[in-house]
């Protein structure tokens, strides 16, 4: 069956780095395009980023552009997400996910993961 | 970029009754909707795509409806398992983004 495993979330300074990692299991993991979604406490969810299965096609939300990369290992079947600058409004639970595509058009979340803590406070 | 707006924001309903649930977009999206159970400390599950498919393995108490910018989730006689946050996600305006409501949380009466 299809596993989202996330790890690498923690607590960490403003300004400081964090990498959370992905592993995932039970399909075919480079024929698909996996996101990251986060919580935010008491917050509906937001999209943050998704990679298309060859990296080709890479979207981040704008609260995030230019401080998270993207990324994904297809021979270790997991994806990452590099998160540089954090900062308070950054705390959230992140969801690993596995899109649901046709061809290149992708359109809502057939799996999740458990979802792994990021807290960025001083 | 498209807003979801879901209502009400909490929903208070009896084991055994029907609970509706509304999502409005702001602009048409034809039936690119989904909608998301989320309970706490485990993984959101896709409950329906394309406003009204059930998932794999959903149950039939479980039914969507809409088209443009209604759309309406309906929980036929709700049971113990079914409280729980429900989200639902527009995929219209893929690339790039796509965009989920605020949630709706449905708790015990």
């Amino acid at each position: 069956q299809v596993q989202l495993v996330e790890s690498g979330g923690g607590l960490v300074k403003p300004g400081g780095s964090l990498r959370l990692s992905c592993a995932a299991s039970g399909f075919t993991f480079s024929d698909y395009y996996m996101s990251w979604i986060r919580q935010a406490p008491g917050k509906g969810l937001e999209w943050v980023s998704y990679i298309s299965s060859s990296d080709t096609t890479i979207y981040y939300a704008d609260s995030v552009k230019g401080r998270f990369t993207i990324s994904r290992d297809n021979a270790k079947n997991s994806v990452y997400l590099q998160m540089n600058s954090l900062r308070a409004e950054d705390t959230a639970v992140y969801y690993c996910a596995r899109d649901y595509c046709s061809g290149d058009r992708c359109y809502y979340i057939g799996y999740w993961g458990q979802g792994t803590l990021v807290t960025v406070s001083s | 970029e498209i807003v979801m707006t879901q209502s009400p924001a909490t929903l208070s309903v009896s084991p055994g009754e029907r609970a509706t649930l509304s999502c409005r977009a702001s602009q048409s999206i034809s039936s690119n909707l989904a909608w998301y159970q989320h309970k706490p400390g485990q993984a959101p599950r896709l409950l329906i795509y394309d406003v009204s498919t059930r998932a794999t393995g959903i149950s039939a108490r479980f039914s969507g409806s809409g088209s443009g910018t209604e759309f309406t989730l309906t929980i036929s006689s709700l049971q113990s398992e079914d409280f729980a946050v429900y989200y639902c996600q527009q995929y219209s305006n893929w690339p790039p983004g796509r965009t989920f409501g605020q949630g709706t949380k449905v708790e015990i009466k």
